[in-house]
């Protein structure tokens, strides 16, 4: 049974920066083929992929905020931390963690966490 | 902006069937990657449907279908029920953009 807790702040301010925590159980990172992705809805919007991390390390942006973002994995705590920077208005959503299973190119996102709501305001 | 495209919107009376398409293009859909759909209830965290184009996951029921042929997928709700009212969301991998994408979104209203 796989679950995912995300952790953080839910409160940021502009220019600030963001780290979530994902806190997970039923599966582990240092097994091939397994991933954790990070994925953030804005009210109203379709989910956005933000990153995905992978067993191996390798790591996987979305280009628009790639400069943005940086996602990194502790195995023994079984935990994924994204690190947003330069926070704005735009970026207030709820952020869920994932669970990537499946092989790369066909990879869907089962379970997802409960989400937090970040808001980012002054 | 999102590379795989749904209607905002599709309704149905209670039993009947609806069907949501996503659209996509050769770098998405067309390169032969997998979609998959999620079901997201009002103020719920989305919910894996279908994955691998056409399999449900256990405790799924089989009034929920998916296909894909080449650049499209389609998400086939028989017998509709009021339960079924949601947001629906296509999801696959972008060759270009070398990352995971998500549809526009569906709302499924049941009249």
């Amino acid at each position: 049974h796989i679950t995912l807790k995300e952790s953080g702040p839910t409160l940021v301010k502009p220019t600030q920066t963001l780290t979530l925590t994902c806190t997970f159980s039923g599966f582990s990172l240092s097994t091939s083929g397994e991933g954790v992705a990070w994925i953030r809805q804005s009210p109203g919007k379709a989910p956005e992929c933000l990153a995905v991390i992978f067993w191996d390390g390798t790591q996987r942006y979305i280009p628009s905020l790639k400069n943005r973002l940086t996602v990194t994995k502790d195995t023994s705590k079984s935990q994924v931390v994204l690190t947003m920077t330069n926070l704005g208005p735009v970026d207030t959503a709820t952020y869920y963690c994932a669970h990537r299973p499946g092989s790369f190119f066909t990879s869907w996102f089962d379970p997802w966490g409960q989400g937090i709501q970040v808001t980012v305001s002054s | 902006q999102s590379v795989l495209t749904q209607p905002p919107s599709v309704s149905g009376a209670p039993g009947q069937r609806v069907t949501i398409s996503c659209t996509g293009s050769s770098s998405n859909l067309g390169a032969r990657h997998d979609v998959h759909w999620y079901q997201q209830l009002p103020g719920t965290v989305p919910k894996l449907l279908i994955y691998g184009n056409t399999n449900r996951p256990s405790g799924v029921p089989d009034r929920f279908s998916g296909s894909k042929s080449g650049t499209s997928a389609s998400l086939a709700i028989t017998g509709l029920q009021a339960e079924d009212e949601a947001d629906y969301f296509c999801q696959s991998y972008d060759d270009t953009l070398r990352t995971y994408v998500f549809g526009t979104g569906t709302k499924v209203t049941v009249l």
